[in-house]
């Protein structure tokens, strides 16, 4: 069975543009969340999208938005790029919300910002 | 909110040894999940091992196995027989019991462990 799955692998872009980050999960799952992962530091929670409806937000500013489709994939959108964002981002699934379910990492996007 | 703390940021072992990884955590909630999570180079986060707050045992999964310390809050993990593919960063993590943004995963800082043949 494939795992989650990320796109692209990586990512340059420069100061003020925007970027979508993709996400496809395991199959029959339904819950996705993203997280930021800068250099040297652990993963900090930016989403959760759990049956197409945000069902929590990491303190992220408002450049950064998400979706969830009806096939359960998700998207990720920063608006107006900073240096700072720059780094990994990480897609997780999971059958269902809740902290009982283990949540599958995928391999992540790198993005640089020039 | 809810902190973790992995206060050593590398570690070294020597092939077919034992190591132990610290974590320590701050939580005023009663009940809670704690993981380990393997990010070898590769990138892929990997859950190594399980801890649920209401439960005295302690998890082990193989080679690994933690030490939960619930009233210092502390969740160490230790390593057995150390193999070259234990070679990775760690990541030590924390989740409420709760739905929602407060079923995030909270993540420490990680250690990066070495492993010398």
């Amino acid at each position: 069975d494939a795992g989650v799955t990320q796109s692209p692998t990586h990512l340059i872009k420069t100061r003020g543009q925007h970027v979508t980050l993709r996400c496809s999960p395991i199959s029959g799952h339904k819950s996705v969340s993203w997280y930021q992962q800068v250099l040297g530091q652990g993963p900090q929670f930016i989403f959760q999208y759990y049956e197409k409806e945000e069902r929590g937000r990491g303190n992220f500013p408002d450049r950064f938005s998400a979706r969830q489709f009806p096939n359960y994939s998700s998207e990720l959108n920063v608006n107006a790029l900073l240096l700072g964002d720059s780094a990994l981002y990480l897609c997780a699934s999971s059958l269902r919300q809740g902290p009982y379910n283990e949540q599958f990492f995928g391999p992540g996007t790198r993005l640089t910002v020039l | 909110a809810q902190t973790v703390t992995q206060s050593q940021p590398e570690m070294s072992v020597q092939e077919a040894e034992t190591v132990t990884l610290s974590c320590t955590y701050d939580t005023s909630e009663s009940d809670y999940y704690l993981f380990w999570y393997k990010q070898p180079p590769s990138r892929q986060m990997i859950l190594v091992i399980r801890q649920e707050a209401y439960k005295q045992q302690n998890a082990t999964e193989n080679r690994f196995s933690v030490n939960f310390q619930k009233a210092a809050k502390s969740f160490s993990l230790k390593i057995s027989d150390s193999q070259l593919g234990d070679a990775a960063m760690y990541f030590c993590a924390y989740r409420s019991p709760f739905t929602g943004a407060n079923s995030k995963l909270t993540f420490g800082k990680g250690i990066t462990l070495s492993v010398r043949p």
